[in-house]
């Protein structure tokens, strides 16, 4: 099993530039989420999923798109980068919001 | 809402030393509790899992954690560390008041000197 793939593991945007992260999972689980992690802050939900064609905002969904069309897949869309969504992005998945998550190596985003 | 603090942003320990991250939350229900680790460069990595029966739960690579209900704490013990456990600790919680999703602490870089 691959576990989780993230792509690309790093990109540069300029403002105003849109891009999508791909996230995703051989492991069957229904829930995935994606995280931005800051310095000093941990890990932040921005939107999560508990099933294809469901999707639900996190704590940080401001400025990010989710769609999850099947099992495996939950990309996440930046709209219009900004430089205060230069951060490493973390996709995971699970059984259940409250199992435990299995995270992607991350992608590291700098908007300049 | 739910919280989780993790007090000591760094500890620094002697290899061999016995070390203790602190984890306390808020929350007045039953919770599921966790704790992840994330070496440089890499994704996060459970190290230990608390969702229910004995308070004391055994982990991966020697690590330990104690849930206390009373004081809300989940703290992370390893008796005697090494330099390969350099690396960032992070708490987390999942309970109905943040209707399960996962809420993590800021994290504790333990860093281990020879």
């Amino acid at each position: 099993n691959a576990g989780v793939t993230q792509t690309p593991k790093f990109q540069v945007l300029k403002t105003g530039q849109s891009m999508t992260l791909q996230c995703a999972q051989d492991m069957n689980h229904e829930y995935m989420s994606w995280y931005r992690q800051d310095p000093g802050m941990g890990l932040r939900l921005i939107h999560y999923s508990v099933g294809a064609g469901i999707t639900d905002q996190g704590e940080v969904p401001n400025g990010y798109n989710v769609s999850r069309s099947t099992t495996e897949d939950f990309p996440l869309r930046l709209l219009s980068a900004a430089p205060s969504q230069t951060s490493v992005y973390f996709c995971a998945s699970s059984y259940a919001s409250y199992n435990e998550q299995f995270f992607g190596p991350g992608t590291r985003l700098t908007v300049l | 809402a739910q919280s989780v603090t993790q007090l000591d942003s760094q500890v620094p320990v002697f290899e061999e030393a016995p070390v203790e991250l602190r984890c306390n939350y808020s929350s007045s229900v039953s919770v599921y509790l966790f704790w992840y680790v994330q070496y440089p460069n890499q994704g996060l990595q459970l190290l230990l899992k608390y969702l229910s029966g004995s308070t004391l739960v055994k982990g991966i690579n020697g690590f330990e954690a104690e849930f206390n209900k009373s004081q809300t704490s989940f703290h992370l013990r390893k008796p005697s560390v090494h330099i390969s456990d350099t690396a960032e600790y992070f708490c987390a919680v999942s309970s109905m008041d943040s209707s399960y999703k996962l809420i993590f602490g800021s994290g504790t870089r333990l860093l281990v000197r020879p």
